[in-house]
Order: structure tokens, then C-alpha cells, then sequence
């Protein structure tokens, strides 16, 4: 059964700080890594998104680092702001079918 | 922006009860996903669609599920007797012949 294992499961930062949300994954199949947010009653939306055949992608205020061969990828926050304060589920697309694993997600609380 | 819709935004239902829950995709997807989410857990893929047919399905979408695409617009997820564990918001989701895969606001199905 493919796993997405996400860490840490709920985390604090301060107005201004750094967010850093991990996830590993185990089956080498995937070949897409999106990150996505969620608001409390609404459904999830896309925030970035990555191959693996790229180390970092950066949008704004919101990277991906991707590390191959350690399996893992990480989603960072700079300059976080109250309204970041979400779920955020990072994920991986399994090719056949298309259908997208999810990690067990992140509530992240930004503080003024 | 187009966007996925979904409707009913809520519905309470008795167990045994069959419940239709609907979506309309955005209009060139190709590729058709259910997914749901108990309350405070992760997202679980539930089926995919693509070509007028199912592509894959998971473990949880037994012979109590089914999904129909009547028309070019419309996809639908028929529970036909539902139980009290099948509460859950339920996504629907969409995507071109690329990665990126949108979901709607979701359906909370609260089952009595």
C-alpha cells in the first residue's frame, strides 16, 4: 500500500517566520509532487507542485526542495502571514491512473 | 476561473438511504476523481474515471458505489445504501491531460 508519511502534524510559527512542512515517500513510481492547502470547510487547493527530476521550485513565498535520493521533499513558508493558516497536505500523483496519495497533512497556525 | 462545483453542499441522510452527490467538472478535464475525508484525517482516493470508464478504484469503493458521468457535464457518486462510517466530506476533482488536478468545495454527507 503506498504511504506518504508528513510531518510534523501541527506547528506554530510567528508572523514573519519560516514554515517548513517534510514528507518521504516510498514508492519511486510517483514522478509529481504537489502541495496542496486547505481551508477549514473547503476543499483542497493546489499550491505548488514539483517533478522529481528538479531539486527546488520556488513560487512567491512558497518552495518545494526535493531530495531523490533520500525520498523526500519539503515544502517551506517564508515570511509566513496569519492568513497562511491552513491544512497543508503535501502529495504524490501516482502515474497509473492518476490518482493522488496524500500525507495525514499539517494545521499550521501563523501567530500575529 | 473555471472551477469545480459540487452540490449538494451538504446532505443528511438515514442509514440505508441511497444518496446521489453531484459535481461538474471543469469543461475540457479530461480525468474524473472522488475522493473523501473523515473529519481531521488525511484525503482517500475513492475512484477515477476517464473515457467513460472506471480506471481504478480503491479498497473503500465497494459494490455499495458507483459513479456515472449521464451527460458531458455532469459526474455523480451514488452511495445506494448508506452506512453511519460513510460520513466524510466528499471531493470531487478534475484534471487535463497534465498533472494539475483541481478539487471542488466539497459535499459533507452526515449519515444518521
Amino acid at each position: 500500500q503506498q504511504q506518504v508519511k508528513q510531518s510534523p502534524q501541527s506547528l506554530i510559527v510567528q508572523k514573519g517566520g519560516i514554515s517548513i512542512i517534510n514528507c518521504a515517500y516510498e514508492n519511486t513510481a510517483f514522478d509529481y509532487f504537489p502541495w496542496y492547502q486547505q481551508f477549514p470547510g473547503k476543499g483542497p487547493a493546489l499550491l505548488i507542485a514539483i517533478r522529481p527530476d528538479v531539486s527546488e521550485k520556488k513560487e512567491g513565498r512558497f518552495t518545494i526542495s526535493f531530495n531523490k535520493s533520500a525520498k523526500q521533499f519539503s515544502l517551506h513558508i517564508m515570511d509566513s502571514q496569519p492568513g497562511d493558516s491552513a491544512t497543508y497536505f503535501c502529495a504524490e500523483f501516482y502515474n497509473q491512473g492518476g490518482k493522488l496519495i496524500f500525507g495525514q497533512g499539517t494545521e499550521l497556525s501563523v501567530k500575529p | 476561473e473555471p472551477e469545480v462545483t459540487q452540490t449538494p453542499s451538504h446532505q443528511v441522510t438515514q442509514m440505508g438511504q441511497e444518496v446521489i452527490l453531484r459535481c461538474v467538472p471543469i469543461s475540457n478535464h479530461l480525468y474524473f476523481y472522488w475522493y473523501r475525508q473523515i473529519l481531521g484525517q488525511k484525503v482517500e482516493f475513492l475512484v477515477s474515471f476517464y473515457n467513460n470508464e472506471i480506471s481504478e478504484k480503491s479498497e473503500i469503493f465497494d459494490d455499495q458505489f458507483s459513479v456515472e458521468r449521464p451527460d458531458g457535464s455532469n459526474f455523480t457518486l451514488k452511495i445506494r445504501s448508506t452506512k453511519l462510517e460513510d460520513s466524510a466530506m466528499y471531493f470531487c476533482a478534475s484534471r487535463p491531460d497534465t498533472y494539475e488536478q483541481y478539487f471542488g468545495p466539497g459535499t459533507r454527507l452526515t449519515v444518521t
